[in-house]
């Protein structure tokens, strides 16, 4: 069955980018689904950042579209994001997951990474 | 974007009890409206999509109802293994987003 693990620097300096990439494992990226970032303050709810195909086409949040890039690497079967300019407000679990193109479901995630910006 | 609002933020209830939550949509979502269930330091975990049907390998006890604005997710039977956060999301519009979440405790 397909899994996802993301890996990363689990610390960031404020001002700097947080790098995250997403490993696909049990399946194709190129399959039909769009491949999506979450992520969680601590003690908080969900925010959708974005997704991206294989086909390269993506979609951002728009409160962090001028900060976040999603991009995708068919070859070595990984998705990664990058989100810019951070602040201690980005500090959060920061999830992987895949979305059905029918119904918009996430139906496999990772385990997620938590990543704090911190000096 | 499409605010999401759940109710009650949090809630206790005894096994066997039912429990339901609500979630508002801040405009209206036709039947386009996801469940998940998230348990402590794990990631989310889909029940229900398209506001009714029910994720295969999901126990029946629960459900979802709603269209338009207002929606419902039900556990018929609360047992020990339900304690967790559980959120609404909709997909009618980008922005996806998510409600801010119900925590169910056993009393």
């Amino acid at each position: 069955q397909v899994q996802l693990q993301e890996s990363g620097p689990g610390l960031v300096k404020p001002s700097g980018t947080l790098s995250l990439t997403c490993a696909v494992s049990g399946g194709s990226i190129s399959s039909s689904y769009w491949w999506s970032w979450v992520r969680q303050p601590p003690g908080k709810g969900l925010e959708w950042i974005g997704e991206i195909y294989h086909s390269g086409s993506t979609n951002y949040n728009p409160s962090l579209k001028s900060r976040v890039t999603i991009s995708v690497d068919k070859s070595k079967n990984q998705f990664s994001l990058k989100l810019s300019s951070v602040t201690a407000a980005d500090t959060a679990v920061y999830y992987c997951a895949r979305k059905r193109t029918t119904y918009n479901t996430f139906d496999i995630w990772g385990q997620g990474t938590m990543v704090t910006v911190s000096s | 974007d499409i605010q999401m609002t759940q109710s009650p933020s949090s809630l206790s209830a005894s096994v066997g009890d039912r429990v339901t939550i609500t979630c508002q949509a801040s405009q209206d979502i036709s039947n386009y409206l996801n469940w998940y269930q998230q348990k402590p330091g794990k990631a989310p975990n889909l029940l229900i999509y398209d506001a009714s049907n029910l994720e295969t390998g999901v126990p029946s006890r629960f459900s979802g109802s709603g269209s338009g604005t207002d929606f419902t997710f039900t556990i018929s039977s609360l047992q020990p293994e339900d304690i967790a956060t559980y959120y609404c999301q909709q997909y009618n519009n980008l922005p996806l987003t998510f409600g801010g979440g119900t925590k169910v405790e056993i009393e």
